[in-house]
């Protein structure tokens, strides 16, 4: 059982307004990364980080950044939100090299 | 660059069928290759693996081979349940250091009784 967490759920908020989603791991891992996965399924990877205060933009350009000040949390905040964001956002993370990578529940995001 | 190709979906079959999805990739090197399934309202959960060519991932009754020559890593389930109703996403990790998992498209599987 995968024990990383993501929280809210599911968010309905109005344009403008600045958002944090949170994501944490209690399995000690340096890696850790943000997807988001549009209406069709398909996952496009956003930030991911390598270990504290790493960070880096994915393939597919995103207006969220992230940071990593602890090994266990690897928020993604939006600064101003717009319907275009509406989407799941999905966080996962790996130990180490060849390894299983673990999947939170991910987070509902719904733009008015 | 690398990248994966799944068949698209949705797939519908009625229960106790024969499951195959279709995975073929493209990649340097010896890439390691995953299924990934996705239940409703859920993240993404491993379903299996395979880390060389020739390998046979399994699990839960699924199984897929890694053929090389064929660049392919087909998934197949004898008999599937109403309960396998799922999105399966096929992914590779380079065997470059560092790359993240490159994932396919999905394939949504619909399994009726």
């Amino acid at each position: 059982e995968a024990d990383i967490y993501q929280t809210p759920r599911y968010l309905v908020i109005g344009t403008g307004k600045k958002i944090t989603l949170e994501c944490s791991q209690t399995m000690g891992h340096d890696k850790m990364y943000w997807y988001q996965q549009d209406p069709g399924m398909e996952l496009h990877l956003i930030h991911y980080s390598y270990g504290v205060n790493s960070t880096e933009k994915g393939d597919l350009s995103s207006e969220s950044t992230v940071s990593r000040i602890r090994t266990e949390h690897f928020p993604l905040t939006l600064e101003s939100a717009r319907p275009s964001h509406t989407s799941q956002y999905l966080c996962a993370s790996r130990r180490a090299e060849g390894e299983t990578q673990y999947f939170g529940p991910g987070t509902r995001l719904l733009v008015l | 660059g690398d990248s994966v190709t799944q068949m698209e979906g949705p797939v519908t079959l009625s229960e106790e069928a024969f499951l195959t999805i279709n995975c073929t990739y493209t990649a340097t090197g010896y890439p390691s290759l995953f299924w990934y399934v996705q239940y409703p309202g859920e993240g993404l959960q491993l379903l299996l693996k395979a880390t060389k060519a020739d390998d046979k991932g399994s699990n839960k009754g699924f199984e897929a081979t890694y053929r090389k020559e064929t660049t392919s890593f087909h998934l197949e389930k004898g008999s599937v349940q109403v309960s396998d109703s799922a999105v399966y996403f096929c992914a590779l990790k380079s065997g470059q250091a560092g790359t993240a998992l490159i994932f396919g498209k999905g394939t949504t599987l619909s399994v009726s009784s």
